[in-house]
């Protein structure tokens, strides 16, 4: 089955900086990277998402970036606000549209 | 207007006794799912039901056990509570093409 690695698992940043999580997958023919925004108390939130046959999508604040040759990909956050404060999840969803998430990243913003 | 909610939302209990969380999801999607979330924030996966048809079963203990009226609902019921049992658990709905929405979570804990 797919395997979903995610880096780091924690990370601090000076808000006004970018923050960048990545992940790793392991099946060639997963086709849709979802990532996920949990703050605190709360379940998992759809922020962005990317689909295989696409490199990078851009939302705002927000960027994702998609290597399938390297079986990688990465969430982008600019000029970091304290909201930006949660854990974030990454996931890989296979042909059988089976969900794989990655270990999440817990993300702190400093003012 | 909540899309998917689940109660209640903080549950404690003692051991061996049984207890149930409800899920409700009004986004008329077909599948829907329970998640663990241990204190490491991991995500498990534990049951899908697809049109009242049970499609993904890890290997969670029989104990557990999920209850489908109607396409709209899926219900967890636990038996014989353990203190390894505690964790927050989340309801989603949703299918694998699209991502899922999640609920706000239940907070279990066993004393």
């Amino acid at each position: 089955g797919e395997n979903v690695e995610q880096h780091p698992s924690t990370l601090s940043v000076q808000e006004g900086d970018s923050a960048v999580i990545k992940c790793t997958y392991s099946d060639s023919a997963s086709n849709y990277f979802p990532w996920y925004k949990q703050e605190l108390g709360k379940g998992p939130q759809l922020i962005i998402d990317i689909r295989s046959n696409v490199g990078e999508k851009k939302d705002q604040r927000i960027a994702v970036t998609l290597n399938k040759t390297a079986k990688h990909f990465s969430l982008h956050i600019t000029e970091t606000q304290p909201e930006d404060s949660a854990v974030y999840f990454c996931a890989a969803v296979t042909r059988s549209n089976q969900f794989y998430f990655g270990t999440g990243t817990s993300l702190t913003v400093i003012p | 207007d909540t899309a998917v909610s689940q109660t209640p939302k903080y549950l404690v209990t003692q051991m061996g006794n049984d207890k149930s969380i409800k899920c409700e999801q009004n986004l008329g999607h077909d599948t829907m799912y329970w998640y663990k979330q241990d204190s490491k924030k991991f995500l498990k996966i534990m049951f899908s039901y697809n049109n009242k048809e049970l499609i993904i079963n890890e290997t969670v203990p029989n104990r557990f056990s999920p209850k489908s009226p109607d396409k709209a609902h899926l219900n967890l019921h636990i038996n014989s509570l353990e203190l390894g049992d505690s964790a927050v658990y989340f309801c989603a709905s949703g299918t694998g093409a699209y991502g899922y929405t999640f609920g706000s979570g239940t907070r279990l804990t066993v004393v």
